[in-house]
């Protein structure tokens, strides 16, 4: 069974930097091709693609966030932490991470996580 | 970055209704496109990937169509559990962009 959780604070301050942690099971990020994305969605609006992290370490970001943002993993937990810096009140949205399965060449975001909803406010 | 225009933006719909939501992306994407429905609360779920393949578990009234640069959902007889929002995405080129979504509602 492959589920994926996502954790972190739930209220940061502007300027502040966010820390979030996928704990994931039923997969290992160390399996050739597989990968973990993060998306995120503001209260009420569409869905955004932050990024992915590959099995090799392979790591691409939205180029918009790319000054802000860092995936990094720990195999041997289970483990892939988004870290996005100086927090801005545009930054509050919950946070999915979703794993990344790759197969005849075509990628798609096949189990998500609950997601969690994360506020930057004063 | 591939934009995705979703159409239409909502749609009022009754069960058993046959619905179809298009996504239209700005330059060709070949059949790089994945489906999700979200329901209000919930995390988005995977449909369709490769434009047409239905994901493992996923009820064969829903069928993904197109290539290219236009796609089409397809929702044959619309179930009560139906009613949500969907999304397209591409996954041919970084970012991997979303549309922005169609929200199915009861009639």
């Amino acid at each position: 069974q492959i589920t994926l959780k996502e954790s972190g604070p739930t209220l940061v301050k502007p300027t502040e930097t966010l820390t979030l942690t996928c704990t994931f099971s039923g997969f290992s990020l160390s399996t050739f091709a597989l990968g973990v994305g993060w998306i995120r969605q503001p209260p009420g609006k569409a869905l955004e693609w932050l990024g992915v992290i590959f099995w090799n370490d392979d790591k691409h970001y939205d180029p918009s966030l790319k000054s802000r943002l860092t995936f990094t993993k720990d195999t041997s937990k289970n483990q892939v932490v988004l870290t996005l810096t100086n927090l801005d009140p545009v930054d509050t949205a919950t946070y999915y991470c979703a794993r990344r399965l790759i197969s005849g060449g075509y990628h798609r975001l096949d189990y998500w996580g609950q997601g969690t909803l994360v506020t930057v406010s004063s | 970055d591939i934009q995705l225009t979703q159409s239409p933006s909502f749609l009022s719909a009754s069960v058993g209704d046959r619905v179809t939501i298009t996504c239209r992306a700005s330059q060709g994407i070949s059949s790089y496109l994945a489906w999700y429905q979200q329901i209000p609360g919930k995390a988005p779920k995977l449909l369709i990937y490769a434009a047409s393949t239905l994901q493992s578990g996923v009820p064969s009234r829903f069928s993904g169509s197109g290539s290219g640069t236009e796609f089409t959902l397809t929702i044959s007889s619309l179930q009560p559990e139906d009613f949500a929002t969907y999304y397209c995405q591409q996954l041919i080129a970084y970012p991997w962009t979303f549309g922005q979504g169609t929200k199915v509602e009861i009639k």
